[in-house]
């Protein structure tokens, strides 16, 4: 069984400044994906960042970047220059690669961003 | 279109009412998703359908049933529901291998 731990339930930030949420799974798989989803308070989880296992390129996506450590099975998180809309809850998430997905969510980290 | 619509956004329900829940995308994906969501926790998943077919039920009560009518349309029929099952239910949907999930903006189901 896959299992995705978030060990931050709360966390907050300056604007401007810079957060990293931290993330480690356990899976006996070799082949799989790894997100970071985003949910503010208007509730639809939305995509932040998306890492193929295979890659050993960390993902970025404008402010977002992630640090991939496949041997040490850890997925975190940097967001640069925090923004106010930045505040909502981000969720981890692993998939397995193979058709009719699955995906195991983290627990979840709270972020505030601090005006 | 990247959109994963649901309706109703909000729903309130007797326990001995019968309602449906409704998800349609446009994007020609494969798979779709009921998830349950409780406040701060993460989703939970209830049930995944891969090309129509129902491919994983995590074990929900039968008073939750899931219907595929085609590749567009997702729908989650309820009956008989208890005040435990009031959460937000997700619905979502993604290529069948390998890629993110497109989300809803859900619907928060109420049971009195």
């Amino acid at each position: 069984a896959q299992t995705v731990t978030q060990s931050q339930p709360e966390m907050s930030v300056q604007e401007a400044e810079t957060v990293t949420l931290s993330c480690t799974y356990d899976t006996s798989e070799n082949n799989y994906y790894l997100f970071w989803y985003k949910q503010p308070p208007s509730r639809q989880m939305i995509l932040v960042i998306r890492q193929e296992a295979y890659k050993q390129q960390n993902a970025t996506e404008n402010r977002f970047s992630v640090n991939f450590q496949k041997a040490a099975k850890s997925f975190s998180l940097k967001i640069s220059d925090s923004q106010l809309g930045d505040t909502a809850m981000y969720f981890c998430a692993f998939m397995k690669h193979e058709a009719g997905n699955q995906f195991y969510f983290g627990t979840g980290t709270s972020l505030t961003v601090i005006p | 279109d990247t959109e994963v619509t649901q309706t109703p956004k909000h729903l309130v329900m007797g326990m001995t009412n019968k309602k449906s829940l409704k998800c349609e995308q446009h994007m020609g994906h494969r798979a779709m998703y009921w998830y349950k969501q409780k406040a701060k926790k993460p989703p939970e998943l209830m049930f995944v359908y891969s090309y129509e077919k129902l491919s994983i039920n995590e074990s929900v009560p039968s008073r939750f049933s899931p219907e595929c009518p085609n590749s567009s349309l997702l729908n989650l029929h309820l009956h008989a529901l208890q005040p435990e099952d009031s959460a937000l239910y997700l619905c979502a949907s993604s290529q069948a291998t390998g890629t993110e999930a497109f989300f809803g903006q859900g619907t928060r189901l109420t049971v009195v």
